[in-house]
C-alpha cells in the first residue's frame, strides 16, 4: 500500500524566504508528527497532530515555524524568514498506534 | 542532554556474522523502544520494537534485548547480509496514552556488513 509521502524532496530557499513543507500520511492514521532531522544528528520531534487537532507543538524551534492539518490528512509545515539553521531534513511520520512511519523527508538547504 | 544515546557511530561486522547495536537511555518513564533502519536519502524505515513489559522481542533475523534495570537496549542482527548496511537508529516513548508521544532518538550508528 502507499506509504508516506513528502513534497518537494529538495527546497533551496534563501535566508528571509517563507517555504511550505507537505506531508501525506498513510490513509486511515490518525496520529501525525513532523521531525527535524539536522546532519549527523537523530530525528527531532517537532510537533504533533491527532486528525486535525495539534495536540503538541512544544519542539518547535521558534514562532518561525507552524504547522497545520485542516482536514486531518494532509498537513503542511510552513518556515517563515527561513535561516541558515533552519537547514535540515524535515520528515513526517504517521502512526496508527505504536509504530512511526516516516516519509522520505524534504531537504531543506537555507543560502 | 540526550536522552537517548548510541555510544559507536559505527561498526563494522562481516558478512554471516551477528550485528550487535547498542542504546542507553536515561528517561525512566520511556516504555516503549523501537528500532529504525534508514538509507541514505530515504526516511527512517521501522524494523522493530519493544514494550517496557518484555525484556525480548524476536522477528526473523532481528532480536530486540531490553535491560530496564540498566537502561540499556540492544538490537542483534544474525545473520548480517550486505542489505543491512545502513545507519540504524534507536527511539524510544513515553506513554500518555493513545501512541501520542514523539519518539527521541539516538544519534545513529553506521553498520557496515562487509563481504
Amino acid at each position: 500500500g502507499a506509504g508516506v509521502s513528502q513534497s518537494p524532496r529538495y527546497k533551496v530557499a534563501k535566508r528571509g524566504q517563507d517555504v511550505a513543507l507537505r506531508c501525506d500520511p498513510i490513509s486511515g492514521h490518525v496520529s501525525l508528527f513532523w521531525y527535524q532531522q539536522a546532519l549527523g544528528q537523530g530525528p527531532e520531534f517537532l510537533t504533533y497532530f491527532q486528525n486535525e487537532a495539534q495536540l503538541d507543538k512544544s519542539g518547535l524551534p521558534s514562532d518561525r515555524f507552524f504547522a497545520e492539518r485542516p482536514e486531518g490528512s494532509v498537513s503542511t509545515l510552513k518556515i517563515q524568514r527561513t535561516q541558515q539553521e533552519d537547514s535540515a531534513v524535515y520528515l513526517c511520520a504517521s502512526s496508527d498506534y505504536y509504530e512511526q512511519y516516516f516519509g522520505p523527508g524534504t531537504r531543506l538547504t537555507v543560502t | 542532554d540526550q536522552q537517548v544515546k548510541q555510544n559507536s557511530p559505527s561498526l563494522s561486522v562481516q558478512e554471516g556474522r551477528i550485528s550487535i547495536l547498542n542504546c542507553d537511555y536515561t528517561n525512566s518513564m520511556f516504555d516503549y523502544f523501537l528500532w529504525y533502519k534508514k538509507y541514505p536519502a530515504e526516511g527512517p524505515t521501522f524494523l522493530i520494537s519493544i514494550s517496557s513489559i518484555k525484556d525480548k522481542n524476536e522477528d526473523g533475523r532481528f532480536t530486540v534485548f531490553l535491560n530496564k534495570s540498566a537502561k540499556h537496549l540492544s538490537l542483534h542482527i544474525v545473520p548480517s547480509q550486505p542489505g543491512d548496511s545502513a545507519v540504524y537508529f534507536c527511539a524510544a516513548r513515553g506513554d500518555s496514552g493513545g501512541g501520542a508521544d514523539g519518539l527521541t532518538f539516538g544519534k545513529g550508528t553506521h553498520l557496515i556488513i562487509q563481504p
